[in-house]
């Protein structure tokens, strides 16, 4: 069965340093993988999404993930935070075209 | 376009009772989706639907009844509420072949 895993429950950086939030994913073959993220008391927002096709994929506000199919890995990255990037980030594997495996989510902490 | 919209945003309810929990989307969207939110357990998808007509169950569907009686909306129902269903509940909608979930903004249920 598809999953995902998010390593880390919780990431502080200060604003302006760059952010690295990792998630691994297990898959018998090429898995869609997105990323969506939670601003507090909202409902969750897609950030960037990977089909097969560029392994660095590029998504809204600054961030980007890269696909590494050797280290089963689709981390998410942005040079540099900023308050409002404050939230929860859910990595997200899809083994099937009706269904969505969330992972338990990284709360992103941005200190001044 | 208001989206996907969900009512009520705040319920409270005893043990026993029975509720319904609505979802409505103006995007012309087949797939429709609940979710429940739980901390340290990301989204767990319920019930789902391709169309009216269509429904399916999802990772943990004990306790929810669903219909799709119009493509617009997608009531949840919870026919005997129980303490463990004290969740925060998501409805999400998209469009034929698109991959871009449409969440609306919770609905925040403690049964007591």
């Amino acid at each position: 069965a598809q999953s995902v895993t998010q390593l880390d429950s919780h990431v502080s950086v200060s604003e302006g340093t760059p952010v690295l939030l990792r998630c691994n994913y297990s898959s018998s073959y090429s898995p869609s993988l997105f990323w969506y993220v939670q601003h507090p008391n909202k409902g969750l927002q897609l950030l960037l999404k990977y089909t097969s096709a560029a392994t660095l994929v590029k998504g809204i506000n600054g961030f980007e993930a890269e696909f590494k199919k050797s280290e089963t890995s689709f981390h998410l990255t942005k040079p540099s935070a900023h308050m409002s990037d404050a939230a929860e980030y859910f990595c997200v594997v899809r083994p099937g075209f009706q269904k969505l495996v969330f992972g338990t989510g990284t709360r992103l902490l941005v200190s001044p | 376009n208001a989206g996907v919209t969900q009512t009520p945003k705040f319920q409270v309810l005893k043990t026993g009772q029975s509720m319904t929990l609505q979802c409505a989307q103006d995007m012309n969207h087949e797939y429709m989706s609940w979710y429940r939110q739980d901390p340290g357990m990301g989204l767990r998808l319920i019930h789902y639907s391709v169309g009216a007509g269509i429904t399916d169950q999802g990772e943990v569907p004990n306790g929810y009844n669903v219909s799709r009686s119009t493509t617009e909306d997608f009531p949840l129902r919870l026919l005997s509420a129980a303490p463990s269903q004290t969740s925060v509940y998501f409805c999400a909608s998209r469009g034929q072949g698109g991959e871009k979930l449409f969440f609306g903004s919770g609905t925040q249920l403690s049964v007591l």
